[in-house]
C-alpha cells in the first residue's frame, strides 16, 4: 500500500462547477500537508500548505485535513478552464521538505 | 519560476553513458532537492542538500550521485545511466522562512535509449 494515494482520473467537470479532490493517507503520524498544482510540462506550484488538522482557505481554494479518517480535501470553487492541471497532494509525519510523501496526482479537466 | 533553472531542459542519451543535470537558484535558499517523477509513481526523493556539502539520500538514491559546491548550483549525476532512469527529474529549494514550502524548477526530461 502506498503511502499517500489519490484517484488518477482524470476528472472532467463544467466551468463553475465546485471541485473536490482528495488525497488518502496511511501513516498517522502524518501532520504536515500540501497541496501542488501542476500545469502540463511544468513544474509543481505551492498551493496550499496546512499543519494538523482542518481547514485553511485560500481565494477560490479550501484544504481540509481530516486526521481521524487520515483524509485530504482540496475544493475549488467556481472552477475555470484555467485550474485544468494535475493535482497532487502530498504529506510528511516531520518539518522539512526531505520528509514528504507525494501521491501519484489527480488529473482534472474543467470544461469551457 | 522562484529563480530556479535547471540544464539541461531535455536530454537523450544511451545506456552506459554518465550523465549530469544543474541545477540552480537564485534566491540563497538552504535547503535544494533532486526529485523524479513518473506516471504512478508521483515525486520521489532522489538526494538532498542542506548545505554546501552537505547532502542526504532520499527514497530512491541508488544510481545517483549529487553534489553541492556553491549554495547556488546542486548536481545530479547518473554515474552509468539505464533505461529505468528514463524520467522527468525536478530540482526543489526550500526556505528561509519554512523548510516545508518547496518551490520547484522547471523540470529536465531524460531519456535513456
Amino acid at each position: 500500500q502506498k503511502e499517500v494515494e489519490q484517484d488518477p482520473g482524470p476528472l472532467s467537470v463544467p466551468e463553475g462547477a465546485i471541485v473536490s479532490l482528495n488525497c488518502t493517507y496511511s501513516n498517522s503520524a502524518f501532520q504536515y500537508f500540501m497541496w501542488y498544482r501542476q500545469y502540463s510540462r511544468k513544474g509543481p506550484e505551492l498551493l496550499m500548505y496546512t499543519y494538523s488538522s482542518g481547514n485553511k482557505e485560500d481565494g477560490r481554494f479550501t484544504a481540509q485535513v481530516d486526521k481521524s479518517s487520515k483524509y485530504i480535501s482540496l475544493f475549488i470553487r467556481d472552477s475555470q478552464p484555467s485550474d485544468s492541471a494535475t493535482y497532487l497532494c502530498a504529506s510528511s509525519p516531520l518539518s522539512g521538505g526531505q520528509n514528504f510523501v507525494f501521491g501519484p496526482g489527480t488529473r482534472l479537466s474543467v470544461l469551457p | 519560476d522562484a529563480g530556479i533553472t535547471q540544464s539541461p531542459r531535455h536530454k537523450v542519451t544511451e545506456t552506459g553513458t554518465p550523465v549530469t543535470l544543474r541545477c540552480h537558484q537564485t534566491e540563497n535558499h538552504r535547503y535544494m532537492y533532486w526529485y523524479r517523477q513518473d506516471p504512478g509513481h508521483g515525486l520521489r526523493l532522489i538526494h538532498y542538500s542542506y548545505g554546501v556539502k552537505d547532502t542526504d539520500k532520499g527514497e530512491v538514491s541508488d544510481g545517483y550521485s549529487v553534489s553541492r559546491s556553491k549554495t547556488e548550483d546542486f548536481l545530479l549525476t547518473l554515474e552509468s545511466a539505464t533505461s529505468s532512469q528514463t524520467s522527468v527529474y525536478f530540482c526543489a529549494i526550500s526556505g528561509p522562512t519554512s523548510d516545508n514550502e518547496q518551490f520547484f524548477g522547471p523540470g529536465t526530461r531524460l531519456t535513456v535509449l
